[in-house]
């Protein structure tokens, strides 16, 4: 159990290139989350997979952001035409059990700054 | 849908000392777990607690306590005999019971002085 992997750390890009960010998810663990933090603020909520299907996405999600989660196992996010507003951390998580006390395992985040 | 507040942006607190973090939430779901989470400059999110809306007794872990009252619906974290690793932002979240998402407050920013 090596835990919650994100890569890239850190993405700096020019406004209006498309970026991709990958999560991989704690291996036993079928549900992933995505979300996004800004400086100051506590993380917000993005999109939900349940193995390959994504369940929930947020309003956040504009048209620019897609998920996927081929096979149920890492996942990908991606943003075309990155805006300044994108600036953030995009943070992964992942959990085994959908019970009320089904905690979440976070990685360390990419850190996305759009120039 | 959720709500979670967090009204204390930063604190000071002298190191060997406790310290109390604010968390009230809002929500229709008669069921929901909340949970502490700590997250150190490095950025990763770590959990510290749980305490679900039905569970009689008030959680603890190590020297992390919950002060869960649930009719004023707060769920105050108490770290106590704090340590200088304990500097970090805590989130306070919260999950319904048909929720499959963690929502989470904006934070209190705790600097443990020497």
């Amino acid at each position: 159990d090596t835990g919650v992997s994100q890569n890239p750390r850190h993405k700096i890009t020019k406004r209006g290139q498309n970026v991709t960010f990958r999560c991989d998810p704690i291996s036993e663990h079928n549900r992933l989350y995505w979300y996004r933090q800004t400086l100051g603020q506590g993380p917000e909520f993005l999109t939900y997979f349940q193995n390959e299907a994504q369940l929930e996405k947020s309003r956040l999600l504009s048209d620019r952001f897609s998920a996927e989660r081929p096979k149920g196992s890492f996942s990908t996010l991606e943003i075309q035409r990155t805006e300044q507003g994108d600036s953030a951390m995009y943070l992964c998580a992942s959990s085994l059990s959908l019970r009320m006390e089904g905690k979440l395992f976070f990685g360390s985040g990419t850190q996305l700054s759009v120039l | 849908a959720q709500k979670i507040t967090q009204t204390q942006p930063g604190m000071f607190v002298q190191e060997k000392e406790a310290v109390t973090l604010d968390c009230t939430y809002d929500t229709s779901d008669p069921s929901y777990g909340l949970f502490w989470y700590k997250q150190p400059s490095s950025g990763e999110m770590i959990f510290l607690i749980y305490q679900g809306s039905y569970d009689q007794q008030n959680a603890t872990e190590g020297r992390y306590s919950l002060n869960f009252q649930k009719a004023r619906k707060s769920a105050n974290l108490v770290i106590s005999a704090s340590q200088l690793g304990d500097s970090a932002m805590y989130f306070c979240a919260m999950r319904g019971q048909n929720d499959y998402k963690l929502s989470f407050g904006a934070g209190t920013t705790v600097t443990v002085r020497a």
